[in-house]
């Protein structure tokens, strides 16, 4: 069975304290996958998508990085507007049309 | 501005009453989505819609129904709600495929 599981649930960090959520996955095979942020009380909003392993993304002080089993998403340096829940999709090689959704990691970030 | 937006934002409704939440967006996007969210349960797709008049169904379609007529317009109809349907429903738009999609605001309903 195809399956997103990211880690982990919760993460609480001072300002500047550098750290990495995890996003693993169990696919029959990857057409692509895609990390959004989404704030208390608002819809998700697009961050970064990764086709194959070995690519990387970056904005600001994201860093999305992808192998043949899980995705990162590196936060450097982060500063309290980056506290948000960040959630992690995998769309699957034979489906266009849906993608599988991870559970989110909520990101707390205290100045 | 590129938005998705959704109507009503915030609804208190009862058993039975049908209701109906619209989605529009302004972008040309051909594909549109409706999601619904629940503490624990993460995104769930309920309908998707890949083109005009071309709709399917997604993970929990139950008790729900859609309709695409228009390429901008994608309405989100519960004939008869139960409480089981109180939820935060998000509708979603791509230029093609379900990858990079844009969000609205989320309509928070709850049926009583």
């Amino acid at each position: 069975e195809d399956q997103v599981t990211q880690s982990p649930e919760a993460l609480r960090l001072q300002e500047g304290e550098s750290s990495s959520l995890n996003c693993s996955y169990t696919v029959s095979g990857l057409r692509g996958l895609f990390w959004y942020r989404q704030d208390p009380g608002k819809g998700p909003e697009f961050l970064f998508t990764l086709y194959s392993a070995g690519e990387e993304k970056e904005k600001e002080r994201l860093k999305a990085t992808l192998t043949k089993k899980e995705s990162f998403l590196h936060i450097t340096a982060p500063k309290p507007e980056d506290s948000a829940t960040y959630l992690c999709a995998v769309q699957v090689r034979d489906s266009n049309y849906q993608l599988i959704w991870g559970a989110g990691t909520k990101l707390i970030i205290k100045p | 501005e590129a938005q998705v937006t959704q109507n009503p934002r915030y609804l208190i409704t009862v058993t039975g009453k049908k209701l109906t939440v619209t989605c529009s967006q302004n972008m040309n996007h051909e594909y549109m989505s409706w999601y619904r969210q629940d503490p624990g349960l993460g995104l769930r797709q309920i309908y998707y819609s890949m083109n005009v008049e071309v709709t399917d169904k997604g993970d929990v379609p139950e008790g729900y129904k859609v309709s695409r007529k228009e390429k901008r317009n994608f309405p989100l109809i519960l004939e008869s709600p139960s409480p089981n349907q109180t939820s935060l429903y998000f509708c979603a738009s791509s230029w093609g495929g379900a990858g990079e999609l844009f969000f609205g605001e989320g309509s928070r309903l709850t049926v009583l």
